[in-house]
């Protein structure tokens, strides 16, 4: 595996659900990001990671929830969502936390039924 | 609360030059201008960024204007791989403050 990896590609819950979308990087970076790209909004900052400590947290609902538990993954815990945060949810990672030359992974598409 | 303007669509034939314009009128002294583009189905790639000077790459170059309100993006060769949505991104030093735009879709003819 190279690159950003993320699992699943396609998820569909229901609103009373618990799941968790995962991402690796294997590029030996310190820093990950989860990003929300919702249909009709631009790319929106979630979460970031710098050695493994959360630096940022753009005033995201608590029904999500991130977990770094090493510098190459990366968990987004997801719990009693709403329909309206159905979107594609992607994973980048760079050398550090500065934000230069993020490489994104493919994306999860969630369905939130 | 958009920090860059770009057309929403592009055209462009196969094996020209392609010129991507950014306005970014509000930019401060420290914000960075980045580029990345993203294809169908995939995530967002970086293809470049420059705070002042004009930057080459092996993918692209940016051209940024003197007063720094506006920059463009150069693509010397457009091949239909080039086909994606391109999106100017100001960082500055606060780092939640990186903001996507809507980004131009660049259509690639034969």
């Amino acid at each position: 595996e190279t690159g950003v990896t993320q699992t699943p590609r396609h998820l569909v819950m229901g609103m009373t659900n618990k799941k968790s979308l995962k991402c690796e990087q294997h590029l030996g970076h310190n820093a990950m990001y989860w990003y929300k790209q919702s249909a009709k909004k631009p790319l929106e900052l979630m979460f970031v990671y710098s050695l493994e400590e959360r630096v940022e947290n753009n005033s995201v609902p608590s029904r999500f929830s991130p977990e770094c538990p090493n510098s190459s993954h990366l968990f987004l815990h997801l719990h009693t969502l709403q329909p309206e945060d159905s979107a594609l949810y992607l994973c980048a990672s760079s050398q550090d936390g500065t934000g230069y030359e993020q490489y994104f992974g493919p994306g999860t598409r969630l369905t939130v039924t | 609360d958009a920090k860059t303007t770009q057309p929403n669509s592009m055209e462009s034939n196969e094996e020209e030059p392609v010129h991507l314009p950014c306005n970014h009128s509000t930019i401060s002294g420290t914000d960075y201008i980045h580029w990345y583009r993203q294809l169908p189905s995939q995530g967002p790639e970086y293809v470049i960024h420059g705070l002042t000077s004009n930057v080459n790459n092996r993918m692209a170059s940016l051209a940024i204007a003197e007063d720094r309100k506006s920059s463009t993006l150069i693509l010397h060769r457009a091949t239909l791989r080039d086909a994606a949505v391109y999106y100017c991104i100001l960082r500055d030093d606060n780092f939640n403050k990186f903001y996507f735009g809507s980004g131009t879709k660049l259509n690639v003819k034969p």
